[in-house]
Formats: structure tokens, C-alpha cells, sequence
């Protein structure tokens, strides 16, 4: 069964930092391109970030390019998504994803 | 490819049947998968590949279409299939509809 465990979320001032890290099982997770995906209070599903299998690829939101950075590390089968400067827009669960969002995703909320 | 969702809220009787749409503009092939979404939970997996029903969903729910024109439909709806749903390609990056709120009518 495939499982994803998001964790690292908190509450943070705007300007902040936070790591976010994602454990994944029940697949061969090196294989896969991964994603980062957030939803903002009462809003929709959006798309983050994405890193292909080795990490020498990333593309990112238009809106999080240069403050936010994906990274994987394959032999512990964990995502990463660092986050800097963090804004009142950012404030949203983050769920890591596959082709498929899992998990129960880690809420970031940035207020000050 | 930016995925449009119609309608944006389906109103709908416990029993009546239910047809949600799902547009992507560009082809996906199969590369489609619809969530269900209540309050203050994640999203549950319900159809992958387009049509193929995820482990534990009842067969109330079914999912066609390929290509740009995708289609959910819930046969007979039970109390607890009001929620929001959302579709996503997983063809070239991953990208969300907007979603359709099914609400009691």
C-alpha cells in the first residue's frame, strides 16, 4: 500500500523558514518524479513543486521560485521541500505526491 | 495544461445520479485521476488511469473518457458521497481542476 507521511509544518512569521519532509513506502520511490501540492484555506488543490527521479531536475511555481527548494534523498525514501521567506500566501496543507497526492498532508501557517 | 471542472456546484438528491465533468486542455490519454474532499480532510483517492476504481471504492463511482473529456459518475448517491471533487492529470507535471461541490438538493 502506498503511504506518504508529510511532517515539519508549524506556525511561522512571515519572513520565515520552515522544512517540510515527506517519508513515502509501499513503492520503489526512486523511480518516481515527485511532487510538492498545497491547498490554501477553502481553496483548490495547486501544484508546488516537482523534482525528477536522481534531483537533477526541479521546476517550481512561478510564485515560490527562489525562495522555495525541493530535494529528495533516495535511500531514505523521503521528499524535502525547504521554504524561505515565507509569505501570508503560503499558508496552506502541503501534500507530497507522486502521480497521486497522499497522505494527510502538514499545514503551514505564516502570521505574524 | 490547466484541467476546467463543470459544474462548479451539482445539486443533487440522495438516489439520483450524478454526472460531473472534467475538460484538460490539452490530450492526457488516460492520465487522470478524481479525489473526493470533505471538510478538514485530505483528499481520498477514488478513480486512477482515468477509469479504474481505487482499492475500497464502491462501484457506485465510475470514471470514463480519455484524451480531454473525462467524465465521474456517482449512480446513486448516499449520504456520504456529498463532498467536493476534484480531477488532476499526472501527464506532464500534475495540475487540479478547480473542483465540483455535490450538495444536497
Amino acid at each position: 500500500e502506498v503511504q506518504m507521511v508529510e511532517s515539519g509544518g508549524g506556525l511561522v512569521q512571515p519572513g520565515g523558514s520552515l522544512r517540510l519532509s515527506c517519508e513515502a513506502s509501499g513503492f520503489t520511490f526512486s523511480n518516481y518524479w515527485m511532487s510538492w501540492v498545497r491547498q490554501a484555506p477553502g481553496k483548490g488543490l495547486e501544484w508546488v513543486a516537482n523534482i525528477n527521479q536522481d534531483g537533477s531536475d526541479k521546476n517550481y511555481l512561478d510564485s515560490v521560485k527562489g525562495r522555495f527548494t525541493i530535494s529528495r534523498d533516495n535511500a531514505k525514501n523521503s521528499l524535502y521541500l525547504q521554504m524561505n521567506s515565507l509569505r501570508a500566501e503560503d499558508t496552506a496543507v502541503y501534500y507530497c505526491a507522486g502521480s497521486i497526492v497522499g497522505g494527510q498532508g502538514t499545514l503551514v501557517t505564516v502570521s505574524s | 495544461i490547466v484541467m476546467t471542472q463543470s459544474p462548479a456546484t451539482l445539486s443533487v438528491s440522495p438516489g439520483e445520479r450524478a454526472t460531473l465533468s472534467c475538460r484538460a486542455s490539452q490530450s492526457i490519454s488516460s492520465n487522470l485521476v478524481w479525489y473526493q474532499q470533505k471538510p478538514g480532510q485530505a483528499p481520498r483517492l477514488l478513480i486512477y488511469g482515468a477509469s479504474t476504481r481505487a482499492t475500497g471504492i464502491p462501484d457506485r463511482f465510475s470514471g470514463s473518457g480519455s484524451g480531454t473529456e473525462f467524465t465521474l459518475t456517482i449512480s446513486s448517491l448516499q449520504s456520504e458521497d456529498f463532498a467536493v471533487y476534484y480531477c488532476q492529470q499526472y501527464n506532464n507535471r500534475l495540475s487540479f481542476g478547480g473542483g465540483t461541490k455535490v450538495e444536497i438538493k
